[in-house]
């Protein structure tokens, strides 16, 4: 299984953009990198996935570079709500193999 | 829809008791997945379950837990005697893989403290 490394925590202003980058070194040819948020007091709330390059949704984009050893998720103009820990899972999810760890994910807070 | 639902949503034992923890997960979901959550280990997969029928569960610390699903819409977590250690919560998480591979949803989790 490839084992991620984030930042432990960041810290950001409302408005701004926010880039939280992840190292996968070992991530293997059938892993997806995936990014969870995680509120206090909730259960994680999926955030996107990706294979390779880039993928964009309503809430965030994923980069991830040709060697996908790393990968980075973007919040464009943060808000205190954004405020929570978001973590970056690589894992095959091939239907019966699915194999997700959970870092300890990067402590996101977002300032006035 | 209503999410995935689990109760209770605190409990509080003694050591030595049994404890049940509940899971009803989206209708329609094929997944169907039990995390534990503490500061010192994080968020860590104990079983999950495919159609009803457990694929992995390698991450169950020891055979004081057990996990049940008998039909698409229950699922249960068993630990039998609960220990202090086994204190956390408790998260089921449940996904659709030909929708969206890899895109589970959380229930909002059982905080279970044993004394």
């Amino acid at each position: 299984l490839a084992k991620t490394t984030q930042p432990i925590s960041m810290d950001s202003y409302e408005g701004q953009e926010v880039n939280i980058t992840c190292s996968h070194n070992n991530i293997a040819t059938n892993d997806y990198i995936t990014w969870y948020q995680q509120f206090p007091s909730q259960g994680p709330r999926f955030i996107i996935q990706g294979y390779k390059t880039k993928v964009t949704n309503e809430v965030a984009s994923l980069f991830i570079p040709a060697d996908r050893k790393s990968s980075t998720l973007s919040l464009p103009r943060v808000s205190l709500s954004d405020t929570a820990v978001y973590y970056c899972l690589v894992g095959d999810i091939t239907p019966g193999t699915y194999k997700y760890i959970f870092g300890t994910g990067t402590r996101l807070k977002v300032l006035a | 829809d209503a999410g995935v639902i689990q109760s209770p949503r605190h409990e509080v034992t003694e050591m030595g008791q049994e404890v049940t923890l509940r899971c009803k997960p989206i209708s329609g979901h094929d997944y169907l997945f039990w995390y534990r959550q503490t500061m010192m280990r994080g968020l860590e997969l104990l079983i999950y379950f495919n159609n009803n029928v457990p694929i992995d569960d390698s991450g169950m610390p020891e055979d004081r837990f057990s996990a049940k699903m008998p039909n698409a819409s229950f699922s249960t977590l068993k630990i039998q005697p609960s220990e202090p250690r086994d204190s956390a919560v408790y998260f089921c998480a449940s996904s659709f893989q030909g929708r969206a591979p890899g895109e589970q949803y959380f229930g909002p989790g059982t905080r279970l403290t044993v004394t």
